[in-house]
Order: structure tokens, then sequence, then C-alpha cells
């Protein structure tokens, strides 16, 4: 199965302040169309799942500007320009590349 | 808008057996994969299956493969999971989602609890 690292596990950040997540694949996610099946995934406490990115650096309707994927080959990046309270969650990244679709661990955004 | 809404999970002992369902509203369910994924505690989110919008093709992750069923019925909008054979490491949290290549909307889960 394709393993999926991301760090740090928590990231304490400051209201208004930049804030990044990174994700690495134990290996390529280019799939045969040439698509790069990379998401990235915000979990509220006590809510359900809700993708933020698509294919590396899609944002999903509604997904606010602030959030910005990138990255190529085996690492990728979220990004939120300017952190707000409700931004607090975990966040997953997800290869849909190759089965199993393996997740990261996840990484705990909290306000300092 | 999109709504998904799981039943039937519950409290199994090992050995036994469960359904869950998910019925699906706000979107055209014929037209969509499906799939389930699961949360246990202390764990990351593991994709255990999928299925096309025909049937035709479905899969499943190794660790519930032989055990567990994924199945639609795509007149009655509903997602199904058959989960046989269940295992105390299959307690968790089950999500149904609707698939644009991976999930993207997803249920707001129902609970499995597998214990003697």
């Amino acid at each position: 199965d394709v393993v999926m690292t991301q760090s740090p596990l928590s990231l304490p950040v400051t209201l208004g302040q930049p804030a990044s997540i990174s994700c690495r694949s134990s290996q390529s996610l280019v799939y045969s169309d040439g698509n790069i099946f990379l998401n990235w995934f915000q979990q509220r406490p006590g809510q359900s799942p809700r993708r933020l990115i698509y294919k590396v650096s899609n944002r999903d309707s509604g997904v606010p500007d602030r959030f910005s994927g990138s990255g190529s080959g085996t690492d990728f990046t979220l990004k939120i320009s300017r952190v707000e309270a409700e931004d607090v969650a975990v966040y997953y990244c997800m290869q849909g590349t190759h089965w199993p679709w393996t997740f990261g661990q996840g990484t705990k955004v909290e306000i300092k | 808008q999109v709504q998904l809404v799981e039943s039937g999970g519950g409290l199994v002992k090992p050995g036994g057996s469960l359904r869950l369902s998910c019925a699906a509203s706000g979107f055209t369910f014929s037209d969509y994969y499906m799939s389930w994924v699961r949360l246990a505690p202390g764990k990351g989110l593991e994709c255990i299956s999928y299925i096309s919008h025909t049937s035709s093709d479905t899969n499943y992750a190794a660790s519930v493969k032989g055990r567990f069923t994924i199945s639609r019925d795509n007149a009655k909008n509903s997602l199904y999971l058959q989960m046989n054979s269940l295992r105390a490491e299959d307690t968790a949290v089950y999500y149904c989602a609707r698939n644009t290549r991976v999930p993207d909307c997803w249920g707001q889960g129902t609970l499995v609890t597998v214990s003697s």
C-alpha cells in the first residue's frame, strides 16, 4: 500500500498567521492518464471529513481561497494563508491513485 | 444539497454480522461511484470499499476482503455494507461517501462496536 506521511502532526498557529502542512507519498501518485489524485480533507471536531482540495491544487466548491494545495511527484503541501478560528480541525492528505486509497495520519491544527 | 445518512451500526459480538445502509439524496445517485470509509479509535481513516454506479466494479481493502460485501440499489438511492465475521479491530465509525474519483461528500457516520 502507498504510505502517506504528514508533518507536522500537531500545528499550533496564531490567528491570522499562515500555516503549512506537508505530505509525502511512498511512491509516485501519477496515474496512467497523467492525473495526480492527491486530495486534502478537513475534519472539524464532531463533524465528518470534508474534501478541500482535489488533484493537488483544485479547491472544492465553497472552500475559502485562503486554502491552497501544491506539489508534484511525491511531495505535496496544503497552505492556509491566514488561519481563522473555524480552521481548527484535523487535516488529512489522501491519495486516490493506487487502490487501496490511503490517508496520512492527520495534522491537528489548533490556535495558540 | 447532498445528503448521506448512514444507519445500522451498533454493538455486535466477535464473529457476528451487521448490515449498514446509507440513504442518499440531493444528487443523482446512479451517476456516482460510492464508497465506505472507516475511522477506528486511535487509528487513521481507511477506505475499505467502493462500488461503481452500475455495481459492475467493486473493490475492497485487504483488511475486509472476503468478509465485507458492498452493494447498492439505485432504485432506492441506497448503499449497503454487509459485514460478516466481525472482529474487534473492525470497531470504528463507518462513513458512506460519494465519489468523484475519491470521496468528496461524506455522511455523518455510524458507530460499529465489536465486543463480547
